[in-house]
């Protein structure tokens, strides 16, 4: 069975751009989670998708925005890029929730210059 | 405090020992416990999951979940220098699943 994927792998954006990243969940997986990853704030939750609707958003700006479409890919975006957006972003699919098993992507690595 | 607190690194063990790495979480009502490793440059790994008191063996690795002192651990047996990585603890909550700041550990041929 195939792994979660993520395109792209590597993204350089400027400061006040905005960036789309993708997800493609494990099939037969309809949840999608994404995090985010740096070096000082370890991973933090970003929000949950599942069948198509937001059931959780963790602590971040309205900046910060997804969707999920009906083959449960995802889609994450960014906009008004700023420095500290720099990150590793991993998307986990499961087949329940976040509180069910979850299965990483091998993640974004954006760098805001 | 944070929410999810893991046990400060690094951890250095033999290989052929046990290591036990520790977490506490904050959140009473957290529903769901996992166990994660992580290689440097690559993404988190899913070891264990736990949800109900207790232990949860499964091959080398054992999780063990103590709600009432909010406490979990892994242990793992016979540590391989393979096993050398960041281990991260994930409690999942109401809302949202929070992370410690993993340990890093280390076994030595």
């Amino acid at each position: 069975k195939a792994g979660v994927t993520q395109t792209p792998r590597y993204l350089i954006k400027t400061r006040g751009q905005q960036v789309t990243l993708s997800c493609s969940p494990i099939s037969g997986h309809r949840s999608v989670s994404w995090y985010q990853q740096t070096p000082g704030q370890g991973l933090q939750f970003l929000f949950e998708y599942f069948s198509e609707t937001q059931r959780n958003k963790g602590n971040f700006p309205g900046r910060f925005s997804g969707r999920q479409f009906s083959n449960s890919r995802s889609e994450m975006n960014v906009s008004t890029l700023e420095l500290g957006d720099s990150a590793l972003y991993l998307c986990a699919s499961s087949r329940a929730g976040y509180n069910d098993e979850q299965y990483f992507g091998p993640g974004t690595r954006l760098t805001v210059t | 405090q944070k929410e999810v607190e893991q046990n400060s690194g690094p951890l250095s063990v033999p290989e052929g020992a046990i290591a036990s790495l520790n977490c506490t979480y904050s959140d009473r009502v957290s529903q769901s416990f996992f166990w994660y490793r992580q290689y440097s440059g690559k993404s988190p790994e899913l070891i264990m999951s736990i949800y109900s008191n207790g232990d949860k063996e499964d091959g080398r690795f054992t999780a063990q979940l103590n709600k009432a002192s909010q406490y979990v651990s892994l242990l793992i047996r016979d540590s391989q220098p393979s096993d050398s990585a960041t281990y991260l603890c994930a409690v999942g909550g109401s809302n949202d699943m929070r992370f410690g700041a993993g340990t890093r550990l280390t076994v030595k041929p």
